[in-house]
């Protein structure tokens, strides 16, 4: 099966800039995770997905991100503006839902804010 | 809230030899644990996957063990490579969304 598409690979822009970043999931994977990995720590949570419902965005900071999942399918995280410490490789990630599944990750974007 | 810790931060060992990286998590309501590999620049991949229910799980050199009372899991390498360098992640899914939750990873330089 194909795996989780994400594009583009590497961005770099200046603070205060917008930029979206762009994830297709395994086909028929019904949730869908955004993760922030910061140089030198794990990934951490910034939303989830079930369908095209937000399930958890407890950690996403409302005022500069925004994510959203039309159709269910792919997801677009958007950063507006930027600062310097969005520099990160940003994660999206897959699984079909079920609390027994594993999880499946794309490649990363990673983003360098200067 | 979970956490999830790992032990070493960094280990860097001869080739040949037997290896364990150390992953302990605070609540031991879990539904699986993950382990995945990450090289420099990378995304993750997934090495073993282990339910609840399950002690231990392998796949080729590699042996992940689960200790859920205890709230411990263990990834045993045997025979190391050079190729093995990288940073190895645990995280464990939980809670009510079934979120998985990482570690800060150890990283594995093997040295020829």
């Amino acid at each position: 099966e194909a795996g989780v598409a994400q594009s583009p690979r590497y961005k770099i822009i200046e603070k205060r800039q917008s930029v979206a970043f762009w994830c297709n999931p395994i086909s028929g994977h019904a949730t869908l995770y955004w993760y922030q990995q910061i140089l030198g720590q794990g990934p951490k949570l910034l939303i989830q997905f079930q369908n095209n419902g937000v399930v958890d965005d407890s950690q996403l900071p409302k005022d500069r991100f925004s994510a959203e999942r039309l159709k269910g399918v792919d997801s677009t995280l958007k950063i507006q503006p930027a600062k310097l410490e969005d520099s990160a490789v940003y994660l999206c990630a897959s699984s079909r839902g079920l609390e027994f599944d594993g999880y499946t990750f794309g490649s990363g974007t990673r983003l360098t804010v200067v | 809230k979970q956490e999830v810790t790992q032990i070493p931060a960094a280990l860097s060992v001869p080739e040949g030899e037997n290896l364990v990286l150390n992953c302990s998590f605070t609540d031991s309501a879990i539904y699986n644990l993950q382990w995945f590999r990450q090289d420099p620049g990378k995304g993750l991949t997934s090495l073993l996957l282990i339910q609840s229910s399950q002690r231990e799980q392998t796949s080729g050199r590699l042996n992940a063990s689960l200790d859920k009372s205890s709230g411990r899991s263990t990834l045993y390498i045997a025979a190391s490579q050079p190729g093995d360098s990288a940073t190895y992640l645990c995280a464990v899914r939980a809670g009510s969304a079934r979120q998985l939750t990482f570690g800060s990873g150890t990283q594995l330089t093997v040295l020829p």
